[in-house]
């Protein structure tokens, strides 16, 4: 899926630091989504955001934050309170959020996050 | 909280050989159900996907099928080749609250198609 792009393919956080990945797409989708997957698991949501200007906890916020300022980006920062933060971050966008109706979701290439 | 269930874990099968994996949901309100494929370091892909209005749906060699009173719904891969193999990961929409509705996946299904 061509229209979702993730910045950068990989990324490296220092004991303490705060780091921001980038989601950006041209799709015109009003939902987007972030989720975080471990080796050997699913995908779990962190955060998701239907519309501009709002957004809502996932199964595990805890350590992330988001902000939706504009419809075409959706960026998540881990924060030094993400204790275990080494995963690989898929960002992901529908058609309409998850109270409208059931549209598939499609992803960009992820961002593989690790400590240093 | 709700939970999708996926099995088997792992999967190999002789190419050209059928291929099936099963998933099962919790919610009986779960009304949409995609499949994905995710290749080594890549970007999960939607394969197919089922809503509950169906039992069955086709797509050449891929086929979902639904049972919606036992809760469960599998994946069936006809004709095997080398590059089906891959990561499968099923998943299903949760009510959370109101009407808002969440995408839980299952925990994927190594599938290796061997030549």
């Amino acid at each position: 899926d061509g229209g979702i792009t993730q910045s950068p393919k990989y990324l490296f956080r220092k004991e303490g630091q705060n780091v921001t990945l980038s989601c950006e797409q041209n799709l015109n989708h009003d939902a987007m989504y972030w989720y975080r997957q471990d080796p050997g698991q699913g995908l779990r949501l962190i955060y998701y955001s239907q519309i501009v200007n709002d957004f809502q906890k996932g199964d595990i916020a805890e350590g992330y934050s988001v902000s939706r300022e504009k419809k075409e980006s959706f960026p998540l920062t881990v924060t030094s309170a993400q204790k275990n933060p080494t995963a690989f971050y898929l960002c992901a966008s529908s058609i309409d959020g998850p109270v409208y109706s059931n549209q598939p979701q499609h992803f960009g290439d992820g961002t593989r996050l690790s400590i240093l | 909280g709700e939970n999708v269930e996926q099995h088997p874990s792992t999967l190999s099968v002789q190419e050209g050989d059928s291929a099936v994996i099963k998933c099962t949901y919790s919610d009986s309100a779960s009304n949409y159900f995609p499949w994905y494929k995710q290749e080594l370091g890549k970007r999960p892909q939607l394969i197919i996907d089922i809503r509950s209005n169906v039992g069955e749906k086709k797509d050449q060699r891929i086929a979902v099928t639904l049972n919606k009173t036992a809760k469960h719904f599998s994946l069936h891969i006809t004709e095997t080749q080398p590059e089906d193999s891959a990561v499968y990961f099923c998943a299903a929409h949760f009510l959370i609250s109101g009407s808002a509705r969440q995408l839980t996946f299952g925990s994927g299904t190594q599938l290796t198609v061997l030549p």
